[in-house]
């Protein structure tokens, strides 16, 4: 089984849709959960990060944590065409803190 | 404030050779992660600076190797290069007691032919 599953997509919605992007993880010592959005071609770029269950805001973004079921999503809200690209889950925990990702999905909006 | 930065931007290198690739890491960050991304891949961990030191690395074979300079610069070196060793190189960095927030880089884009 997977640290990380994610589905890859691709993701088509319209200008102005709610979207939700999920993932789950199977190992409970991880601790940090982020988003990150990358462009194509670029450098994954930290969208937001949490590390207890529940919801946390950040303008249009909203990111769910469910320890529990080991289940994080993310939600966009008033989606925009410049919101296409690759979105990651990632998860951290241990000394290091090194970055376990998903394989991402690749979001569309059309406008 | 300056952001994570990385050169060079793209490299093409023929199977057998050797690549640096070099991370200047945030400003205020003392920590380097580097991440091997393959087309239509998620980043895979390849190895960690702190102190100069290697701290844990992942999953890749000794012809992946790094330093990491007194001002916290880091190099990634790949030696005897195949083809499956093209990729997007990524270069993170954090403040080693900061858990949260790890930057990246932009990338060089390695071809291997």
């Amino acid at each position: 089984q997977k640290e990380v599953e994610q589905d890859p997509g691709p993701l088509s919605v319209p200008e102005g849709a709610i979207v939700s992007l999920n993932c789950t993880y199977s190992n409970s010592a991880f601790q940090y959960f982020m988003w990150y959005r990358q462009y194509s071609r670029k450098g994954p770029e930290l969208l937001m990060y949490t590390y207890s269950s529940g919801n946390k805001e950040d303008g249009r973004f909203t990111a769910q944590v469910d320890k529990s079921s080991k289940y994080i999503s993310l939600f966009i809200r008033d989606s925009q065409p410049s919101d296409s690209a690759t979105y990651l889950c990632a998860w951290s925990g241990g000394a290091t803190n090194k970055l376990i990702f998903g394989t991402g999905t690749l979001l569309a909006v059309q406008p | 404030d300056a952001g994570v930065t990385q050169s060079p931007t793209h490299l093409i290198k023929t199977r057998g050779q050797q690549v640096t690739l070099r991370c200047s890491p945030k400003s205020g960050h003392d920590t380097v992660s580097w991440y091997q991304q393959a087309l239509g891949q998620g980043p895979q961990f390849i190895f960690q600076y702190y102190e100069e030191e290697e701290r844990q690395r992942g999953n890749f074979p000794d012809r992946f190797s790094g330093h990491q300079f007194p001002n916290y610069s880091s190099e990634l070196n790949v030696n005897a290069l195949l083809l499956g060793d093209s990729a997007l190189y990524l270069c993170a960095s954090f403040l080693g007691g900061d858990k949260d927030e790890q930057y990246f880089g932009p990338g060089t884009r390695l071809t291997v032919t």
